[in-house]
């Protein structure tokens, strides 16, 4: 079965300074991968995808990732983090359950992303 | 494009009442939608599919009977929440798919949540 692991529950980081969230997945095929962004109390908004093509996804909000399938990885990436990025950061893996056949995103548990001015 | 609401955004009701929450895709057509459970500070967990004209496809360890799913219309879904316990107190998170992005794209737009509280 698929799973999403998010290794940092919650991170820290500098107004003004680079940002990378760190997502690692597993599946057996290639995944349909996603980045979600979920402001208290709201629900998610979508980052950034990938599904095929180019390892380098650029986003909204000035956001990348890369897909690395050696690694197994989707890590999002922000070159200047704003205090407005002050959110939860959801990674997600769309495919194909083996239990039930059907299409299903599985989330990671998430990471906390503080900025400090 | 592709947006996705919830309604009610928050309620509050008695231990013992249903609750009824809707979720709609008010630009596009979504054969499928999705309910998505999330408790604070903790990921979202798919509840269950919602398949539009035929029964949902209810996760293991949720109840069916308990949370009712109806998709009656191609952006329309609803779930209710029978006889509500304090323990189903939590963020109620829909989703649709765009059935015009194709069935292989896996996006889901997401609904902006409700907050159910069960006294």
């Amino acid at each position: 079965a698929q799973s999403v692991t998010q290794p940092d529950i919650h991170i820290t980081v500098s107004e003004g300074t680079s940002l990378e969230l760190r997502c690692n997945y597993s599946y057996g095929a290639t995944p349909y991968l996603f980045w979600y962004v979920q402001s208290p109390g709201q629900g998610l908004q979508l980052l950034l995808k990938y599904f095929s093509g180019d390892t380098l996804v650029q986003g909204i909000k000035g956001f990348e990732a890369e897909f690395k399938r050696s690694q197994s990885s989707f890590n999002l990436r922000k070159p200047s983090v704003h205090w407005s990025d002050a959110a939860e950061y959801f990674c997600a893996v769309g495919a194909v359950l083996m239990d039930t056949g059907r299409r299903a995103l599985t989330f990671g548990s998430g990471t906390r992303l503080q900025v400090q001015p | 494009g592709a947006v996705v609401s919830q309604h009610p955004s928050w309620v509050i009701c008695k231990s013992g009442t249903s609750v009824k929450i809707e979720c709609r895709s008010l630009d596009f057509q979504a054969t499928t939608m999705f309910w998505y459970r999330q408790f604070p500070k903790q990921s979202l967990m798919l509840m269950a599919t919602s398949n539009e004209g035929s029964k949902a496809t209810y996760e293991q360890g949720v109840e069916k009977d308990k949370f009712l799913i109806n998709h009656a219309s191609l952006t329309l879904s609803t779930l209710t929440v029978t006889s509500a316990h304090p323990e189903d107190s939590s963020f109620y998170i829909c989703s649709a798919r765009d059935q015009g992005q194709g069935a292989a794209y896996n996006e889901q737009f997401f609904g902006p949540g409700t907050r159910l509280t069960v006294l």
